[in-house]
């Protein structure tokens, strides 16, 4: 069985400030990593993933996260943050076999302030 | 190639009634996974169909049953409506084997 932890609620960041939420998982076996963005009453929309090779993933709208194996994070970071970064942030993770279903955290709102 | 579509975007149901929500998976994947997201939270794994044939199940009442398609395409039901089943309702859809999901822009269901 797997789990996510998103240790922060909610983050508010200064437009062209650095940003990372986080994120910590427990799994008992190997997993796939994802972040997604959700705006408000609109779907999921991936922004990055881990599957396998090089634990610095870079995604879309200039976000990033590194997985770490030892401390079981996977960290979304922003080096410059926009007004329209405004947005609820999942972390979710599967097993890397079965029915790969996705355990998803409860969310970090990032709210970016002018 | 086209992505995940759900329909209806909204509906408004009374409690004790029946739903049906509907998803066209995108292109080439066999397998759709349903999500349950209450408001506030993260989205909470319903069932997922892979072939036709239920492939894992999350903590649901059996009032929640799905169908797959041979085009692939799927249903979620829901039985015996309660207020608590208010929330957005998300479908994924992905080939097997990949552990990547897509998902559509979800149902947004209340129930008075």
């Amino acid at each position: 069985a797997q789990s996510v932890t998103q240790l922060d609620s909610q983050v508010p960041v200064f437009e062209e400030a650095p940003v990372e939420l986080r994120c910590n998982y427990s799994s008992s076996v190997s997993v796939y990593l994802f972040w997604y963005v959700q705006y408000p009453n609109q779907g999921l929309q991936l922004l990055l993933k881990y599957l396998s090779g090089s634990t610095l993933v870079k995604g879309i709208n200039g976000f990033e996260a590194e997985f770490n194996k030892s401390q079981t994070s996977f960290h979304l970071r922003k080096p410059s943050v926009h007004i329209s970064d405004t947005a609820e942030y999942f972390c979710a993770v599967s097993g890397r076999s079965g029915t790969y279903k996705y355990i998803f955290g409860t969310g970090t709102r990032l709210k970016v302030l002018a | 190639e086209t992505g995940v579509t759900q329909s209806p975007t909204h509906l408004i149901k009374t409690r004790g009634q029946q739903v049906t929500l509907r998803c066209s998976s995108q292109s080439g994947h066999n397998t759709v996974s349903w999500y349950q997201q209450a408001l506030g939270q993260g989205p909470q794994f319903i069932f997922q169909y892979y072939r036709e044939e239920e492939n894992g199940r999350g903590n649901f009442p059996p009032r929640f049953s799905g169908l797959q398609f041979p085009n692939y395409s799927s249903e979620l039901n829901v039985n015996a409506l309660e207020l608590d089943d208010s929330a957005l309702y998300l479908c994924a859809s992905s080939l097997e084997g990949t552990g990547e999901a897509f998902f559509g822009q979800g149902t947004r269901l209340t129930v008075v």
